[in-house]
């Protein structure tokens, strides 16, 4: 069935060094992929998305590129800051079902 | 506007027990959206619903039903509460369906512990 698998589970950075999190999925049918923050003790809240038609996508400091040959996803975060530190689910939408596959979560931590 | 709430907050419940939780949208959104969330498994959808008195089964809906009796409310009941059943519940809504690219507002979550 349809499976996002995503990578890491927990990352820590330095305050100002960038953070990469990785998701691949397994449906090629798949075909918007967004990316949620949820900060502790809230619910999720998008924070950037990107369709099947577009390679890479950029927000002042967040981006997020698309792989579709390999089914792989990423989000970028550059000159990371505290408010950064958070969990980040990616997610791939399956059209055809009208269902969202998130994946398992990545805790980032930004270190002073 | 408060966007998505939920009620409760917490509750501990005991095993067998019953329990109904609350999600409220003022946002006049369509689709609404359940969803348990359990370390190193992310969010996995339970029902759904695409308008008032309709409801679907999503990817984990067993020992959970769901009513949408108003637009703006979808019920999540736990008729017999289990051990398996403690997590952190999400309610979700959306203007149209996700094939429509629609962002989903999540509440701030219920955290249900059954002993």
């Amino acid at each position: 069935g349809e499976n996002v698998e995503q990578h890491p589970s927990t990352l820590s950075v330095q305050e100002g060094d960038s953070a990469v999190i990785k998701c691949t999925y397994s449906d090629s049918a798949s075909n918007y992929f967004p990316w949620y923050k949820q900060e502790l003790g809230k619910g999720p809240q998008l924070i950037i998305d990107i369709r099947s038609n577009v390679g890479e996508k950029k927000d002042q400091r967040i981006a997020v590129t698309l792989n579709k040959t390999a089914k792989h996803f990423s989000l970028h975060i550059t000159e990371t800051q505290p408010e950064d530190s958070a969990v980040y689910f990616c997610a791939a939408l399956w059209s055809s079902a009208s269902k969202i596959i998130f994946g398992s979560g990545t805790r980032l931590s930004i270190r002073p | 506007n408060a966007g998505v709430t939920q009620t409760p907050k917490f509750r501990v419940l005991k095993t067998g027990q019953s329990m109904t939780l609350l999600c409220a949208q003022d946002m006049n959104h369509e689709y609404m959206y359940w969803y348990r969330q359990d370390p190193g498994m992310g969010l996995r959808l339970i029902h759904y619903s695409v308008g008032e008195g309709t409801t679907a089964k999503g990817e984990v809906p067993d020992g959970y039903n769901v009513s949408r009796l108003k637009k703006q409310n979808f019920l999540l009941g736990l008729e017999s509460a289990a051990p398996s059943q403690t997590s952190v519940y999400f309610c979700a809504s959306s203007y149209r369906r996700l094939a429509g690219y629609n962002e989903q507002f999540f509440g701030p979550g219920t955290r249900l512990t059954v002993l």
